[in-house]
């Protein structure tokens, strides 16, 4: 079955205690990104990745990192979590930079306390 | 700056009764407009791509139109099933930016 995955799914942490977010697609997908839900707000971009190595900042990236190392693999990660980034946070794909149907992650819940 | 603005924030229709859901946007140029439905906990699903100006799409009650400064979702004959936020969003470079959506609820 074609899918984006995310793990975990809920995360309670405390802050400034480095955590990572994994995303894993396996539809051979070039385009990943990644966003973050938060009410009255939409979703915003934090960070998007046109291909292996090959990375860069959306519009929302602080306090954020990504790696893309191997094409279907897209990990978030927050060196040091503060609880303004308690948020929703999906991981989405899509074949190619050109093909924008992006297909979304079930969702990772994330409270920072 | 891109901006995407979404109306209504909330819509509830009684089963049959069809509406439209506006979508306006300011971003130079565009690439693309794309229409998703969100249900509670889960990720966006993608509807629809619009391209460019008088193009138009449809799947199933759904037809997604688009104009130079905006687009429509018109749901015609809505049943319960289709109670869900929509979402619109704009592409400009590789960056999508999304409006907050519309909370559509359709009572049986």
């Amino acid at each position: 079955e074609a899918q984006v995955t995310q793990n975990p799914r809920y995360l309670i942490t405390v802050t400034g205690k480095k955590l990572t977010v994994t995303c894993s697609q396996n539809m051979n997908h070039e385009y990943m990104s990644w966003y973050r839900q938060d009410p009255g707000l939409g979703l915003r971009q934090i960070y998007y990745s046109m291909n292996v190595e090959v990375t860069d900042k959306g519009d929302v990236p602080e306090g954020y990192k990504v790696s893309r190392k191997e094409k279907r693999n897209f990990p978030l990660i927050l060196e040091s979590p503060s609880p303004n980034q308690t948020s929703l946070y999906f991981c989405a794909s899509s074949l190619s930079q050109s093909s924008y149907e992006q297909y979304f992650g079930p969702g990772t819940r994330l409270t920072v306390t | 700056e891109d901006q995407v603005t979404q109306s209504p924030e909330a819509l509830r229709l009684q089963e049959g009764e069809s509406s439209s859901l506006n979508c306006s946007y300011t971003v130079s140029g565009l690439r693309g407009l794309f229409w998703y439905r969100q249900d509670p906990g889960k990720g966006p699903e993608f509807l629809f791509t619009l391209y460019s100006a008088g193009e138009e799409k449809e799947k199933e009650r759904l037809k997604a139109t688009l104009t130079k400064k905006e687009s429509f979702l018109h749901i015609t004959a809505p049943k319960p099933e289709d109670s869900a936020t929509y979402l619109c969003a704009v592409l400009r470079n590789y960056k999508l930016t999304f409006g907050k959506g519309t909370l559509l609820t359709v009572n049986p």
